[in-house]
């Protein structure tokens, strides 16, 4: 597709389940980031991938999030033993450069957890 | 910590009115600053980046950097009802984006 896709579009999961999100980057590129957004705030940064090197996991919240990105296209993102307070939108996002620059954010994935 | 703050509203102007969105940050090392637009329920959508100090105009859009006064700010000429969003402030730290939480915009016809 011409964007960045995620899916699914909306989860919800009960306390204590395993949750896995998927993102597609626009074909070609090279940066792929992770960003977790509460209602009412900005996005949060997660983890940041070179394609398929993880290059900074310094958002992740705990080691309960592990996301992954093994040929550098899609990449998944894992919630294990979820918590309520892991409820919020999961923004992915692509850039052609390994920069920030002209980054495209996907539709996200809402997760609540119930 | 990397700190991005706005103001967040709301503010409201009339249809055909200039919007002013102000934000400031924490580090005086950063480089690159975004605005984006995010509609309720809708991703963020990249509408104006800025490098260098000064003013980079895109159609009704000017985005103002202060680097002295660590100040970012966007213009919004004859303001639509269609501009009524979240504005988001973005500012790049290394490999990541830090987000300020946003200015909501309302636009009155």
């Amino acid at each position: 597709g011409a964007g960045v896709s995620q899916s699914p579009r909306y989860k919800v999961a009960k306390r204590g389940q395993d949750v896995a999100l998927r993102c597609d980057p626009i074909s070609g590129h090279v940066s792929l980031f992770w960003y977790q957004q509460a209602l009412g705030q900005g996005p949060e940064f997660l983890t940041y991938f070179q394609n398929e090197a993880q290059l900074d996991k310094s958002g992740l919240p705990s080691d309960r999030f592990f996301a992954e990105r093994p040929e550098g296209s899609v990449s998944t993102l894992k919630i294990q033993r979820t918590q309520q307070e892991d409820s919020a939108v999961y923004l992915c996002a692509s850039s052609p450069q390994d920069t920030n620059t002209e980054a495209f954010f996907g539709q996200g994935t809402r997760l609540t957890v119930v | 910590q990397k700190e991005v703050e706005q103001n967040s509203g709301p503010l409201s102007v009339p249809e055909g009115a200039i919007a002013s969105l102000n934000c400031t940050y924490s580090d005086r090392g950063s480089q690159s600053f975004f605005w984006y637009r995010q509609y309720s329920g809708k991703s963020p959508e990249l509408i104006m980046s800025i490098y260098s100090n000064g003013d980079k105009e895109d159609g009704r859009f000017t985005a103002q950097l202060n680097k002295a006064s660590q100040y970012v700010s966007l213009l919004i000429r004859d303001s639509q009802p269609s501009d009524s969003a979240t504005y988001l402030c973005a500012v790049e730290y290394g490999n990541k984006l830090v987000f300020g939480a946003g200015t909501i915009l309302r636009v009155k016809s």
